[in-house]
């Protein structure tokens, strides 16, 4: 199974760097994603991790330790549009399991 | 334009009755997903399909069927046995077997009155 793991909600400023954290059980893991999801509407690719280590890709980073079974996705120079539900989700096999989102408010 | 196509948006109907919610992808893709989301929940599977005449259950199968009888379709039927099927219902595929990111229709918003 793929329990994972993710915290509910997070509150940052506008301008400031925000850490959402991810953990999963390693059982037949086989990549860990990250997806964006606004109010209403369906997810939206962010990131893929299958090898340990960091993937920077502009604002958003996302790094993952299989042998921890953690993962984190960092989002710098927040905006406000970055307001959203930050969805984990790992895969085994041939199922994608998702937590349950980490809702991020970005104040003025 | 290539992509996933999910019909209806928004589906109103009365207890007991059978919905099915239409997903359609001109993507080429091999594998499709139906997931469901809950207010303050994340997705979860109710049906996959890695081919065309094959589809397996998810974690939440109970009241729900599928048919995988055109790689470009795959539509989902919530039944009366669903006890909660006010949901949104959202359907996925991907190109390759393991690899690859789910890329998603944009969404089916069902409520039962």
């Amino acid at each position: 199974g793929q329990n994972i793991d993710q915290p509910t909600e997070m509150t940052a400023t506008e301008g400031a760097i925000v850490q959402i954290n991810c953990t999963y059980q390693t059982s037949g893991f086989n990549g860990l994603f990250w997806y964006q999801q606004h109010a209403g509407e369906a997810p939206t690719f962010l990131s893929y991790n299958v090898l340990d280590g960091l993937e920077e890709k502009g604002r958003f980073s996302s790094f993952l330790s299989r042998s921890k079974g953690y993962s984190y996705l960092l989002l710098k120079e927040l905006q406000m549009k970055d307001s959203a539900s930050y969805l984990c989700a790992g895969r085994n096999d041939y199922k994608l399991s998702f937590g349950a989102g980490t809702t991020v408010t970005v104040r003025a | 334009d290539g992509g996933i196509t999910q019909s209806p948006k928004y589906l109103f109907r009365k207890e007991g009755q059978n919905v099915t919610l239409s997903c359609e992808q001109n993507l080429n893709h091999d594998a499709m997903y139906w997931y469901r989301q809950d207010p303050g929940q994340g997705l979860r599977l109710i049906y996959y399909s890695q081919i065309v005449n094959d589809f397996q259950k998810g974690d939440i199968a109970e009241g729900y069927s599928v048919s995988r009888e055109k790689k470009e379709s795959f539509p989902l039927t919530v039944t009366s046995a669903q006890k909660n099927p006010t949901a949104f219902y959202l359907c996925a595929s991907h190109p390759q077997k393991n690899t690859g990111e789910l890329f998603f229709g944009e969404g089916s918003r069902l409520t039962v009155l």
